[in-house]
């Protein structure tokens, strides 16, 4: 258990819809990051927040935003859902998201766009 | 583009045997190198790591070494157990990119064999 939980585990919705991804980083991390992994693709970064502020943007969809709340919690809202968007969404944490820290993942959230 | 590939999708070996999976990076702005394991329903896990003014690194049965020449590292498992049975995803970074975020290789799935 790496300490980083994320909720839902699964999540079936439909095109068109928008959803709401929610981490909780391990106590006293202060940096999250959002990952998504589609279909035989490897992670892809999306966005990094660290201590409520973003600290930068990967390959994320203008359709998808992130916020980092002041109890650290994150949560990453998918609009206007396509097929592709179909895919497992992890989050990490880090203390400060500092070079070389060792990011701990959550489990993931598996979305499946119908 | 692909910045860092790991070209074969699975692998098997004996057990007791030794595992060697490979990768590849493209950008030599990387200076820091991950291997992250990864079990089903779960998020990845840190598994080892080496920075680039090193060329191995070392942790009990996992060693990875790094040619930076030829862009490329390889982690190696002496021996092989059950239990390493799981999707090994390479991962890279560098220190200028202002924020720590990890480029991830698609993953070799190993299978240890009893």
């Amino acid at each position: 258990d790496s300490g980083v939980t994320q909720t839902p585990k699964h999540l079936i919705t439909a095109t068109g819809q928008r959803v709401t991804l929610r981490c909780s980083p391990r106590s006293g991390d202060l940096s999250v990051y959002w990952y998504q992994q589609s279909l035989d693709q490897g992670l892809q970064f999306l966005i990094h927040y660290y201590n409520g502020e973003e600290r930068a943007k990967g390959n994320i969809l203008e359709r998808f935003s992130a916020q980092q709340f002041p109890d650290l919690h994150s949560e990453l809202n998918l609009s206007s859902l396509e097929l592709g968007d179909s895919a497992l969404y992890f989050c990490a944490s880090s203390v400060t998201g500092g070079y070389q820290e060792t990011q701990y993942f959550g489990p993931g959230t598996r979305l499946l766009v119908l | 583009d692909q910045q860092v590939k790991q070209n074969s999708p699975s692998l098997s070996v004996q057990e007791g045997r030794i595992s060697i999976l490979n990768c590849d990076y493209t950008n030599s702005m990387f200076d820091y190198f991950l291997w992250y394991k990864k079990y089903p329903a779960e998020g990845p896990t840190f598994l080892i790591s080496i920075s680039s003014i090193k060329d191995k690194n070392e942790d009990g049965r996992f060693t990875v070494f790094l040619n930076k020449s030829a862009k490329h590292l390889s982690l190696h498992i002496v021996p092989s157990q059950p239990g390493d049975s799981a999707v090994y995803f390479c991962a890279a970074a560098y220190s200028g990119a202002g924020s720590y975020q990890l480029t991830f290789g698609k993953g070799t799935k190993l299978s240890v064999i009893p």
